[in-house]
């Protein structure tokens, strides 16, 4: 079945850490891969997205995520994060060739960021 | 000016009654769709439109039905409530890929 899952439940980090929250989706095909962003009692925003072409892609806010085919994964990082960075992150995929496919999310990874 | 908007952000209902959760988007986007956020379960697809057509339903129950009168409007109606449909629902909008989510109305059923 096609699924994407997100290992880490809870991340905390230091302000100024550097951080990466960890994404691997199952799926016999490349699909679209996105990462989105929740705060508290909020709608989602969409942080970045990968369609193909480089690997790496940059997001808002300093946000990037780097596909790989062979790990089957989409990991988002980020060099320092600051306090306002505390919220919870979705990494979602598209599975079929579709535009307007339905997205399947993880279950996402609360980050804390701590003095 | 907010792109999606879902009305009301806030929904307090009674077991078995209906309630219809408002949905209108100034993106331009041809295609629509509905998700539901539960403390159970994680974001669940449930219906995608595209040019005021169904698209695809993933959702069980008939009880969930998605209503478009206009392009930019997709609301949803839901009948014979249930405690377990407390959830979040949001609506999000695409046109390439890549959706567009909207705030949220948070119903609650008693």
């Amino acid at each position: 079945a096609q699924s994407v899952t997100q290992p880490d439940a809870r991340v905390t980090v230091s302000e100024g850490a550097s951080l990466q929250l960890r994404c691997k989706y199952s799926y016999s095909g490349t699909p679209y891969l996105f990462w989105y962003v929740q705060y508290q009692r909020q709608g989602l925003q969409l942080l970045l997205k990968y369609y193909s072409g480089d690997p790496v892609v940059q997001g808002v806010n300093g946000f990037e995520a780097e596909f790989s085919k062979s790990d089957s994964s989409f990991h988002l990082r980020k060099a320092s994060v600051h306090w306002s960075d505390s919220a919870v992150y979705f990494c979602a995929a598209s599975m079929t060739s579709s535009s307007f496919s339905k997205l399947v999310f993880g279950q996402g990874t609360s980050l804390s960021v701590v003095p | 000016d907010p792109k999606i908007i879902q009305k009301p952000k806030y929904l307090v209902a009674v077991t078995g009654s209906e309630k219809i959760l408002i949905c209108e988007q100034y993106l331009g986007h041809n295609a629509m769709y509905w998700y539901r956020q539960s403390a159970k379960k994680p974001l669940e697809f449930m219906f995608s439109y595209s040019y005021q057509k169904l698209m695809d339903n993933q959702t069980a129950s008939s009880r969930f039905q998605p209503q478009s009168s206009k392009k930019n409007h997709l609301d949803l109606q839901i009948t014979a409530l249930k405690p377990d449909d407390s959830a979040t629902y949001f609506c999000a909008s695409s046109q390439t890929g890549g959706e567009y989510f909207g705030p949220g109305t948070r119903l609650t059923v008693l």
